[in-house]
């Protein structure tokens, strides 16, 4: 089964700043890669998919690049209410695995 | 809008069953696939498989087979995970979630709100 990786595990970033987390396949999944972000105590939300696809509704501070194995989730100017854990998952085929998780937090 | 409402809250003890209902509404049914994922308190997702509301077919993820069966009832628009066998180690939110485009391979999106299940003697 190919492995889904994130890092960093989490981070910490101030108000307005740049955050990059970054998502690595074991094996090529094309661009079948998907971006969530999960709020305490809340139910996941997609935001982003087809690698770079923003979901509607999502602000357009979120983007996603990459394909193959290498994928990145970028949050321009955080905002408060990004304080989330982001996961990446493949969905490719079956097992649509995701990654561990990135908890982002604001200083 | 499509909507996703599951099952309340479980509580079980080991050994037993439990059985969680998806309801969904707003859109045709039987025309995308379900996938089931589950969260451990303070752990990340794990996907657990997936039903097709058409034709029943079903698609486990190995750590789950022998122990999980997916079915759906078309007439009420409603998918059933069944984890059999519980442990403690089961305990967690499980989420149904809906795939676009008719195809089992695709994001999720919507989800619904969870239901907590709690294995504990």
């Amino acid at each position: 089964d190919i492995q889904m990786t994130q890092s960093p595990s989490s981070l910490s970033a101030s108000v307005g700043d740049r955050v990059t987390i970054t998502c690595r396949a074991s094996q090529g999944i094309s661009n079948s890669l998907a971006w969530y972000h999960q709020k305490p105590g809340q139910v996941p939300k997609l935001l982003i998919y087809a690698a770079s696809t923003l979901q509607s509704g999502v602000p357009s501070r979120f983007s996603g690049s990459g394909s193959g194995t290498d994928f990145t989730l970028t949050i321009r100017n955080l905002q408060p209410e990004d304080v989330a854990t982001y996961y990446c998952q493949k969905y490719d085929s079956a097992p649509f695995t995701f990654g561990p998780g990135t908890k982002v937090d604001v200083k | 809008q499509v909507q996703l409402v599951q099952s309340g809250a479980e509580v079980k003890k080991p050994g037993a069953s439990v059985k969680v209902s998806c309801k969904a509404s707003g859109y045709t049914f039987t025309g995308y696939y379900m996938h089931w994922v589950r969260q451990a308190p303070g752990q990340g997702l794990e996907w657990m498989g997936w039903i097709n509301p058409n034709s029943g077919g079903t698609k486990y993820a190995q750590k789950f087979q022998g122990r999980v069966t997916m079915t759906r009832d078309t007439s009420i628009s409603t998918a059933y995970m069944e984890l059999s066998r519980l442990r403690s180690d089961d305990t967690a939110v499980y989420y149904c979630a809906r795939v676009e485009d008719g195809f089992p391979s695709g994001w999720f999106d919507p989800w619904g709100q969870g239901t907590l299940v709690s294995v504990s003697s």
